[in-house]
């Protein structure tokens, strides 16, 4: 089955840095990769997402790859905001997405000191 | 418009007593998923509903785990009886459709089984 990998598991960074997050995906026919922001005792909140078609997709400060070829995908977020503290998680679909299923990563837990 | 709603938020019982944890989707969405969330871990497919009937829950484990969406809409999940293994955050999600739809996610409920 799907196997979704992810890295760092924990990613401590300066405000205004840059934090990168990285996942890779073993199921070749995974056609939908959202990321998610988890925050102490809430539901995971979906920040951006992306479909096989597109290479890189961009929403204000966060940014998503794709690179289909080597199945992996990464978050980028530019000028880090205290704020931005959380555990970020990556996901995958299961096949071509036609059920809906995600495979979920094991989280990065991103500190962003001011 | 309103997001998943779920409760109790929190729940604390002994091994073997049994517990119930009720969703309410987003307003139209077809399709609900609970989700298990051990503590340091991602998101894990317990069981994904299309309107009442069930698409996936080849990861519920059934002789202890039950689910159903009466009407298409609210949804309950129950463990009867609880091991000290399913202490963890059960979540709810719902999207408009099954594939190639954003999942959306509730606050979640924290089990703790003592």
């Amino acid at each position: 089955g799907e196997n979704v990998e992810q890295h760092p598991s924990t990613l401590s960074v300066q405000e205004g840095d840059s934090a990168v997050i990285k996942c890779t995906y073993s199921d070749s026919a995974s056609n939908y990769f959202p990321w998610y922001k988890q925050e102490l005792g809430k539901g995971p909140q979906l920040i951006i997402d992306i479909r096989s078609n597109v290479g890189e997709k961009k929403d204000q400060r966060i940014a998503v790859t794709l690179n289909k070829t080597a199945k992996h995908f990464s978050l980028h977020i530019t000028e880090t905001q205290p704020e931005d503290s959380a555990v970020y998680f990556c996901a995958a679909s299961q096949g071509d997405n036609q059920g809906g299923k995600l495979i979920f990563g094991q989280g990065t837990e991103l500190s962003v000191k001011p | 418009e309103a997001g998943v709603a779920q409760s109790p938020r929190y729940k604390i019982i002994e091994k073997r007593q049994s517990v119930a944890f009720w969703c309410n989707p987003i307003s139209g969405h077809a399709t609900l998923y609970w989700y298990q969330q051990i503590l340091g871990q991602g998101p894990k497919l317990l069981i994904q509903f299309q309107n009442n009937g069930v698409v996936d829950d080849s990861q519920l484990p059934k002789d202890r785990f039950s689910a159903e969406r009466l009407k298409g809409v609210d949804s309950t999940l129950k463990i009867q009886p609880a091991k000290l293994e399913d202490s963890a955050v059960y979540l709810c999600a719902s999207s408009a459709g099954g594939g190639g739809y954003e999942q959306y996610f509730g606050p979640g409920t924290r089990l703790t089984v003592t």
